[in-house]
């Protein structure tokens, strides 16, 4: 059975710094992962989604790395401001067996940016 | 253009009373996702549509639990003599085709369900 891990589960950084938000999942064989973000109270917006056959993906501030072969994926959060602050959940698909259709979520890093 | 939508957005019943959840996905989305976010379990999937059938439904936690697709659109889920553990923020999410082929999946809002 799949297993996402999010590892800090909390995270406290100043205005301004760069980040990495850390995924770790137990079963290589995946079809993609994706990253989303949630505000408290909302539902989850979707951030970045990486193939199985790519490495990362960038979209603004946001570069999201992959490494199937040792189970892990980075979220890297640039020059990071007060409303990055959210929670940030990764999720996998598997690539084969009955939970095909699933996503598999981690538990989240929650996040604050302090001004 | 719309997201995904979900009615209601809160709803407080008495526990034994039956609820409906409704799921708007984004036009075109032949997907749909139903999962539940409770404090301290995370997300949680439940069922998957294709079209209007459900190849997955093996995150139904019981069979007071069901769910239906209508024309390729909305859904329902359903829940029968509801207890208090059901109480969690119910999401629905919808991808342009099925995971298989690495399409996106958009979530809905959410309905928070609190069960008395």
């Amino acid at each position: 059975k799949q297993e996402v891990t999010q590892i800090p589960a909390a995270l406290s950084v100043p205005e301004g710094e760069n980040l990495v938000l850390n995924c770790s999942f137990t079963d290589s064989a995946i079809y993609n992962l994706q990253w989303f973000r949630q505000d408290p109270g909302k539902g989850l917006t979707s951030l970045l989604l990486i193939q199985s056959s790519q490495r990362e993906q960038t979209s603004g501030r946001l570069n999201a790395s992959l490494d199937k072969s040792s189970g892990r994926s980075t979220l890297y959060i640039a020059a990071s401001q007060p409303g990055d602050s959210a929670t940030y959940l990764c999720a996998v698909i598997p690539a084969s067996g009955a939970g095909s259709y699933q996503l598999t979520f981690g538990k989240g890093t929650k996040l604050s940016v302090i001004p | 253009g719309a997201g995904v939508s979900q009615s209601p957005s809160n709803k407080v019943t008495e526990k034994g009373k039956d609820v409906e959840l409704r799921c708007d996905p984004i036009s075109g989305h032949t997907a749909l996702y139903w999962y539940r976010q409770s404090l301290g379990q995370g997300l949680e999937f439940l069922i998957y549509f294709q079209g209007n059938s459900a190849p997955d439904k093996s995150g139904l936690p019981s069979d007071r639990f069901s769910a239906e697709r209508t024309g390729g659109s909305v859904s329902t889920l359903t829940i029968q003599r509801t207890q208090q553990e059901d109480s969690a923020v119910y999401l629905c999410a919808s991808s342009l085709g099925g995971p298989a082929v690495n399409y996106e999946q958009y979530f809905g809002p959410g309905t928070r369900l609190t069960v008395t």
